[in-house]
């Protein structure tokens, strides 16, 4: 069983330029959901994709956007970066969330930091 | 008021020690309980959760939800310095996302 994996590692923007981060999901697993966490803090959520299209969504901004594939990989867009987006950005697969997805399986994350 | 309050520490014990990790929350419509633990520079790693109200044992590890209360907590027996990393407690009701609190930090000293 593979596990869920983002790319890159590591990331140093400039304010107003545009990044993409990525997530592969675990096997078997068709949601993904994508959380913020800056330092010191818990994640905080940003939005869930199930089977392609947007399932939820918390407080950020629309330049904040994402993007599921039909494999169920993911991508995370932010558009106009600030600085207050340095963050470990977090990715978590589950099963079809009104199952079985109570279980969340979280990535490694993509450290972002904007200078 | 944040919905999950948790106190972020640094709690440091000694090796072996029982470790005691809490949250309170705000929401009763809560019904997913759940504990992670985040090592340095890593993702939460899913330890345990609890569905409602009662306990939870996996090895040295034992959840407790009071929903009364609204307080749950995360047990440690014989805690080793492995066991060194930030703990997260994570809630959710139905299909809704996961809320987390800050985390705490626990050293467990050899």
């Amino acid at each position: 069983e593979t596990g869920v994996t983002q790319s890159p590692t590591h990331l140093i923007k400039t304010r107003g330029q545009q990044v993409t981060l990525r997530c592969s999901s675990q096997s078997g697993h068709n949601t993904v959901s994508w959380y913020q966490q800056a330092l010191g803090q818990g994640p905080q959520f940003i939005f869930q994709y199930y089977r392609e299209e947007e399932n939820g969504r918390g407080n950020f901004p629309p330049r904040f956007s994402g993007l599921q594939f039909p494999n169920y990989s993911s991508e995370l867009n932010v558009n106009a970066l600030e600085l207050d987006d340095s963050a470990l950005y977090l990715c978590a697969s589950s099963l079809d969330p009104g199952t079985g997805g109570v279980e969340q399986y979280f990535g490694p994350g993509t450290r972002l930091t904007v200078t | 008021q944040k919905e999950v309050e948790q106190d972020p520490g640094p709690l440091s014990v000694p090796e072996g020690a029982i470790v005691s990790l809490n949250c309170t929350y705000s929401n009763s419509a809560f019904q997913y309980f759940m504990w992670y633990r985040q090592y340095s520079r890593k993702g939460p790693e899913l330890l345990m959760y609890t569905y409602s109200s009662g306990n939870k044992e996996d090895g040295r590890f034992t959840a407790q939800v009071d929903k009364s209360s609204k307080y749950i907590s995360l047990f440690i027996r014989d805690s080793q310095p492995s066991d060194s990393a930030t703990y997260l407690c994570a809630m959710k009701r139905g299909n809704t996302p996961l809320v987390f609190g800050k985390g705490t930090r626990l050293s467990v000293i050899a």
